[in-house]
């Protein structure tokens, strides 16, 4: 069982490069998100996707879109990336219970230069 | 808006009690989490409030008062591998994304 995993774990690009993030799950959750986390600003919503086939945009959608290919996977992809989008990118997964806890993977660390 | 807010940083001794507060206002409220963030790793998942009074798991006790919009995060008997971050986060509904803090880095030292 091994939870969300992400890859790449690093990723350097050049600007205006495009790039995918991948995100996996074996907990069999139904929703899944997307996070950037820069220093002082906490985590940020990327997007998320309640379930198989839908997909909503949280705070900061801006240069990114994702597919929920299936229940399992959603990644996130970048089409020009922009330095602005040096980050770390963490994927994360719940199941609906009452305390609607995530469980994150271990997280993609961009450059873009 | 919504926004939470937490202390930034917050230092203590080995083995003392150290209090990490964090005040909410959403469109709505479900609960509040608390996730821990060491150096370089991923946010895990602390404790869960829904309820108005306190959580004690271990070490760690959360509480929470809806009326005042506010909860707190207190960590006991303060060790070493206690220095991370931690997060306070509103669930505006159930089943919805988590609105997360800044987060308070605490320092625990010797």
């Amino acid at each position: 069982n091994a939870g969300v995993t992400q890859t790449p774990k690093f990723q350097v690009l050049k600007t205006g490069q495009s790039m995918t993030l991948q995100c996996a799950q074996d907990m069999n959750h139904n929703s899944m998100y997307w996070y950037r986390q820069d220093p002082g600003m906490g985590l940020r919503l990327i997007y998320y996707s309640a379930s198989e086939g839908t997909t909503d945009k949280g705070e900061v959608p801006n240069g990114y879109n994702v597919s929920r290919l299936n229940k399992r996977e959603f990644s996130l992809r970048l089409e020009s990336a922009a330095p602005s989008q040096t980050s770390v990118y963490f994927c994360a997964s719940s199941s609906p219970s009452g305390a609607d806890t995530q469980y994150f993977g271990p997280g993609t660390r961009l450059t873009v230069l | 808006g919504q926004s939470l807010e937490q202390p930034s940083e917050v230092t203590a001794v080995e083995g003392a009690i150290v209090q990490i507060n964090c005040t909410y206002q959403t469109s709505g409220f479900y609960g509040l989490s608390w996730y821990q963030q060491h150096d370089g790793g991923a946010p895990t998942f602390l404790s869960y409030n829904a309820l108005d009074g306190l959580e004690e798991t271990g070490r760690f006790s959360s509480f929470l008062s809806r009326s005042d919009s506010y909860g707190y995060l207190l960590l006991q008997e303060l060790q070493m591998k206690d220095s991370a971050s931690y997060f306070c986060a509103v669930s505006p509904q159930a089943g919805t994304a988590l609105i997360f803090g800044k987060g308070t880095t605490l320092s625990v030292s010797s």
